[in-house]
């Protein structure tokens, strides 16, 4: 089944370390993103990639850093630099040319310990 | 700067009211809208309006765009505790920022028994 996939489901990371919360994708999508979400909140922009090596900063892009070496996957990178890191991500996977919806992972919850 | 702003931010209503929320939006070049519902993790795809005028329908779940007004609203009717979810909506536009995917901050519904 085609499907994107968010790894690990919860996470726990101790203060002053990096983390990499892994996606992937079977749908052939060519554009990628995470989002954070807050408790009781909306989604906001971390990142995004509309094609393979390319990606561009959201509204929320500074602690963060990503890479897309593969269309299929795109890794983001929670550095110790992010003061607030404690959240609910998501990643999602869309069509760039034809539009449409996007489809989301089931997201992974990280908490700072 | 393209922008959609989701009303009420909250609500809380009891089992068999219909409830309404709103989504209104400001961007350049607009190619659709979409609804979300949100539970615990991914968020699930309701529908995605394109033309004005024309009722999307899901049993007791509905929606329309008004493109002249630059709005949508998504009514639920006969209400149940389950509807009680953050009801996300986004904007797709051609050629913009966000990665042509603009998020509202949600409404977040609580159902009452």
């Amino acid at each position: 089944d085609g499907g994107i996939t968010q790894s690990p489901k919860y996470l726990f990371r101790k203060e002053g370390q990096n983390v990499t919360l892994s996606c992937e994708q079977n749908l052939n999508h060519d554009a990628m993103y995470w989002y954070r979400q807050d408790p009781g909140q909306g989604l906001r922009l971390i990142y995004y990639s509309q094609i393979v090596n390319d990606f561009q900063k959201g509204d929320i892009a500074e602690g963060y850093s990503v890479s897309r070496e593969k269309k299929e996957s795109f890794p983001l990178t929670v550095t110790s630099a992010q003061k607030n890191p404690t959240a609910f991500y998501l990643c999602a996977s869309r069509y760039r040319d034809s539009g449409g919806r996007a489809f989301f992972g089931q997201g992974t919850r990280l908490t700072v310990v | 700067e393209d922008k959609v702003v989701q009303s009420p931010l909250s609500l809380v209503v009891h089992e068999g009211d219909t409830v309404t929320l709103n989504c209104s939006y400001e961007v350049t070049n607009f190619r659709s809208l979409l609804w979300y519902k949100q539970e615990k993790k991914a968020p699930t795809f309701l529908f995605m309006l394109t033309s004005s005028g024309i009722e999307k329908k899901s049993g007791r779940l509905s929606s329309i765009l008004d493109k002249k007004e630059l709005f949508s609203i998504l009514n639920i009717t006969a209400t149940q505790t389950g509807d009680s979810a953050i009801y996300l909506c986004a904007v797709e536009v051609y050629g913009g920022s966000q990665g042509n995917l603009i998020f509202g901050k949600g409404t977040k519904l609580s159902v009452k028994p």
